[in-house]
């Protein structure tokens, strides 16, 4: 168990909603990130957040955000979805800002009908 | 070119079998390696961090790193049903934010 928590573990909705994914991180981790894992692409960086501040931004689209709240669990809203952004998504955290291991949730899989 | 190229498999041995996953990358600024294993509706788990070139041990897994040549690879000694899974190479330039680069993986199924 990598300590970081993701939920909901699965997610079907219809196109055009809204979802959000939540994810609390390993208890002392600062930096929160989320990625995106499809067969065809592998797994995609989307943000980082570190101590509530955002400190990367990879190939994450307008429609997705995120936030880190001061409690450092963060939630990644996806709007206006389509059935391209079915996908898994994972949640992984860090020590610090950088040039650490990460270590990954077990994602949720999000389905878009 | 892709930043980090992985073959994906699928690899099948015979279980005992060493087994060798290999991954080449084009950026020279990378500077940490990682191996991370995915066991199916899981989430990617560290196996092996690494810095630099050079060789790194832990247990039936060594982790090896050649930056002359953008080369890093991974042997399991003494496989086991176990060991299958997905391998997914993961690789940084140390800067402060921590973005990985990840390989799309080599599924490696070891039969008993």
């Amino acid at each position: 168990d990598s300590g970081v928590t993701q939920t909901p573990k699965h997610l079907i909705t219809a196109t055009g909603q809204r979802v959000t994914l939540r994810c609390s991180p390993r208890s002392g981790d600062l930096s929160v990130y989320w990625y995106q894992q499809s067969l065809d692409q592998g797994l995609q960086f989307l943000i980082q957040y570190y101590n509530g501040e955002e400190r990367a931004k990879g190939n994450i689209l307008e429609r997705f955000s995120a936030q880190q709240f001061p409690d450092l669990h963060s939630e990644l809203n996806l709007s206006s979805l389509e059935l391209g952004d079915s996908a898994l998504y994972f949640c992984a955290s860090s020590r610090g800002q950088g040039t650490s291991p990460l270590h990954f949730g077990n994602g949720t899989r999000l389905t878009v009908t | 070119q892709k930043e980090v190229e992985q073959d994906p498999g699928p690899l099948s041995v015979p279980e005992g079998a060493i087994v060798s996953l290999n991954c080449t990358y084009s950026n020279s600024a990378f500077q940490y390696f990682m191996w991370y294993r995915q066991y199916s509706r899981k989430g990617p788990e560290l196996l092996m961090y690494t810095y630099s070139s050079g060789n790194k041990e832990d247990g039936r897994f060594t982790a090896q790193v050649d930056k002359s040549s953008k080369y890093i690879s991974l042997f399991i000694r003494d496989s086991q049903p176990s060991d299958s899974a997905t391998y997914l190479c993961a690789m940084e330039n140390g800067g402060s934010q921590g973005n990985l680069i990840f390989g799309k993986g080599t599924k490696l199924s070891v039969k008993p």
